[in-house]
């Protein structure tokens, strides 16, 4: 099946940094999203992005479909951005499309 | 508002206990989903269903069982042929079965006493 593997693992910022997060995938997917995780637990989206590049306030995200991976940009960080960040892609699958996710990557921003 | 409620936020099993987690949507999607995510770890899929009366085992459906008699909810019975059922749980609901807008609830904590 397909796998995603995201990287760094873990990062540690101090607020008003930038970072890039980024998600590799192996065979070619139906779409590619990114979500954010808060320290309670709730997942939101924040990019369907099966291609190209959106931008979000500070956030924006760019997928490169036939190099197979994707990149989350943060920019000028704070300490809400803190959680982990998950990359899924969907692929069809006994019928119906399956979102399968990546390990995350887990972000801590320190004031 | 719209939404998925998931019930209850904390739960503690007993072992040989089966326990029953809540997942209510008021979004009018078709689609629901369990998955499990354990420290570290992603969130891997347990069961689905894309309409009433039916549904489908995901990745890592053994010792687990759901039923979807409404569009609106889609319960989750952690069994007692679970083995390490100690994890996060969490629901969520797209409209049609697409991968495309999913919106997740806020997650039940289960842990094995």
């Amino acid at each position: 099946g397909i796998q995603v593997e995201q990287s760094p693992p873990d990062l540690i910022l101090q607020e008003g940094a930038n970072s890039t997060l980024r998600c590799n995938f192996s065979d070619s997917v139906n779409n590619l999203q990114w979500f954010h995780q808060n320290p309670w637990g709730q997942l939101i989206n924040l990019f369907y992005i099966p291609s190209g590049t959106k931008q979000n306030g500070r956030l924006s995200a760019t997928t490169v479909a036939t190099e197979r991976y994707s990149l989350l940009y943060i920019s000028s960080s704070q300490t809400t951005d803190s959680g982990v960040y998950f990359c899924a892609v969907a692929a069809f699958s006994g019928g119906y499309n399956k979102l399968i996710f990546g390990a995350g990557t887990r972000l801590a921003v320190h004031p | 508002d719209g939404g998925i409620t998931q019930s209850p936020k904390y739960l503690f099993r007993k072992e040989g206990q089966n326990v029953t987690l809540s997942c209510e949507q008021n979004l009018n999607h078709d689609a629901m989903y369990w998955y499990r995510q354990d420290p570290g770890q992603g969130l891997r899929l347990i069961y689905y269903s894309q309409i009433v009366n039916d549904f489908q085992k995901g990745d890592i459906a053994e010792g687990y069982s759901v039923s979807r008699e409404k569009k609106e909810s889609f319960p989750l019975t952690v069994t007692s042929a679970q083995k390490n059922p100690t994890a996060f749980y969490l629901c969520a609901s797209s409209s049609s079965g697409t991968a495309y807008g999913y919106t997740f609830g806020s997650g039940t904590r289960l842990t094995v006493v």
